[in-house]
């Protein structure tokens, strides 16, 4: 089955440690995306990449860290500048950036005290 | 910049009665528009995508969306509403004249469905 994975699906961190979530996707997607998601304040978009070694920030990118140099990874490390990192955090991927729908993995909820 | 406004944070209803959840964007001449539903502690699957052409979209699980592009809207419907539809629902929109590289999500409406 095509998809996207994310894992763990729980992480627990103490704060001033830096975390990595993970993200692969095999649906051979050019584009993928991660974003966070606050309780009533939708997702907002945090990086994204439209192709292999390339990437954007998005609206909230800092204290956070991405790389993408596999196609099918896109992993998202949350440094410990980010100062309200305890969040539910979604990664998406799509064929392509533009007018194509975005698929979205499980997310991981990390939880940082 | 784009931005998509989702009028009620929480809709209860109860079990087949009908539904519609809002959803407005900044004015555009060229949007491509979705909607998405989000199950607790799950990611988003999307519901249904207007890209061009009839202004009336069906989706999946019996929801359908009208675009209106003179009030700017896109509103979700379902003529009657099972307890299984209790889900987070979220409208995203693409601004085409902005280079159309991400998407923008409004806040979300949470349907809860009761017996």
């Amino acid at each position: 089955d095509g998809g996207i994975t994310q894992s763990p699906k729980y992480l627990f961190r103490k704060e001033g440690q830096n975390v990595t979530l993970s993200c692969e996707q095999n649906l051979n997607h050019d584009a993928m995306y991660w974003y966070r998601q606050d309780p009533g304040q939708g997702l907002r978009l945090i990086y994204y990449s439209q192709i292999v070694n390339d990437f954007q920030k998005g609206d909230i990118a800092e204290g956070y860290s991405v790389s993408r140099e596999k196609k099918e990874s896109f992993p998202l490390t949350v440094t410990s500048a980010q100062k309200n990192p305890t969040a539910f955090y979604l990664c998406a991927s799509s064929i392509a950036s533009g007018g194509w729908e975005q698929y979205f993995g499980p997310g991981t909820r990390l939880t940082v005290t | 910049a784009q931005s998509v406004t989702q009028l009620d944070s929480q809709v209860p209803v109860f079990e087949e009665a009908p539904v519609e959840l809002r959803c407005n964007y900044s004015s555009s001449v060229s949007v491509y528009l979705f909607w998405y539903v989000q199950y607790p502690n799950q990611g988003l699957q999307l519901l249904l995508k207007y890209l061009s052409g009839s202004t009336l979209v069906k989706g999946i699980n019996g929801f359908e969306a009208e675009f209106n592009k003179s009030q700017t809207s896109f509103h979700l419907r379902k003529p009657s509403v099972h307890i299984s539809d209790t889900a987070e629902y979220f409208c995203a929109v693409i601004d085409l004249n902005s280079g159309y590289s991400t998407l923008t999500f409004g806040k979300g409406t949470m349907l809860l469905v009761s017996p």
